[in-house]
């Protein structure tokens, strides 16, 4: 069974820093990887996909990378500002068997201070 | 573009009392899902729609059902409505299935006491 675990569960970081967050799963076997962000009380908002034959894709200041085989990929947030302050889920789509169900981590809240 | 709308947004229910989700998305995708989100432990696939037409169970359906109305139009409705249900649910769609990106809306807020 795919487990998707993101380290660490709460972040806070200066505005202006630099910072990674990780995701990692246990089935090498996905056919793509999306990152999403979700606001307090809000749904979700999907940031970037990764196809499971890219090494990264980048969208703005947001970077995200992927490595299949060691079961890892990071988002990169470049110059970090207090509104990317939220909750950031990774998710993974299955290679074979049921292809609609996504399997989440449980996100990385990330707060950025003044 | 609305993308992803769900009504209601918040809910009471009692225990046993029956509802209906609704959620409808704007953006002519083939494939829609429910989800429910519960503290540590992410969002979990209750059933999804790969086309009009079709529906299938996902990871956690007992207890719900759901009927794909249209191609716009995927309602998921609680029977007998129980403490273990309280969760909040997001409705989700996408273009197709595996490849695709998949675009949420707002959530409802159910609580059953």
């Amino acid at each position: 069974k795919q487990e998707v675990t993101q380290i660490p569960a709460a972040l806070s970081v200066p505005e202006g820093e630099n910072l990674v967050l990780n995701c990692s799963f246990t089935d090498s076997a996905i056919y793509n990887l999306q990152w999403f962000r979700q606001d307090p009380g809000k749904g979700l908002t999907s940031l970037l996909l990764i196809q499971s034959s890219q090494r990264e894709q980048t969208s703005g200041r947001l970077n995200a990378s992927l490595d299949k085989s060691s079961g890892r990929s990071t988002l990169y947030i470049a110059a970090s500002q207090p509104g990317d302050s939220a909750t950031y889920l990774c998710a993974v789509r299955p290679l074979t068997g049921t292809a609609s169900k996504l399997t989440f981590g449980t996100g990385t809240r990330l707060q950025v201070t003044l | 573009n609305a993308g992803v709308t769900q009504t209601p947004k918040f809910q009471v229910l009692k225990t046993g009392q029956s509802m209906t989700l609704q959620c409808a998305q704007d953006m002519n995708h083939n494939s829609m899902y429910w989800y429910r989100q519960d503290p540590g432990m992410g969002l979990r696939l209750i059933y999804y729609s790969a086309s009009e037409g079709t529906t299938d169970k996902g990871e956690v359906p007992n207890g719900y059902n759901v009927s794909r109305l249209n191609k716009r139009e995927f309602s998921l409705r609680l029977e007998s409505a129980a403490p273990s249900q309280t969760s909040v649910y997001f409705c989700a769609s996408s273009e197709g299935d595996r490849a695709y990106e998949q675009y949420f809306g707002p959530g409802t807020r159910l609580t059953v006491t």
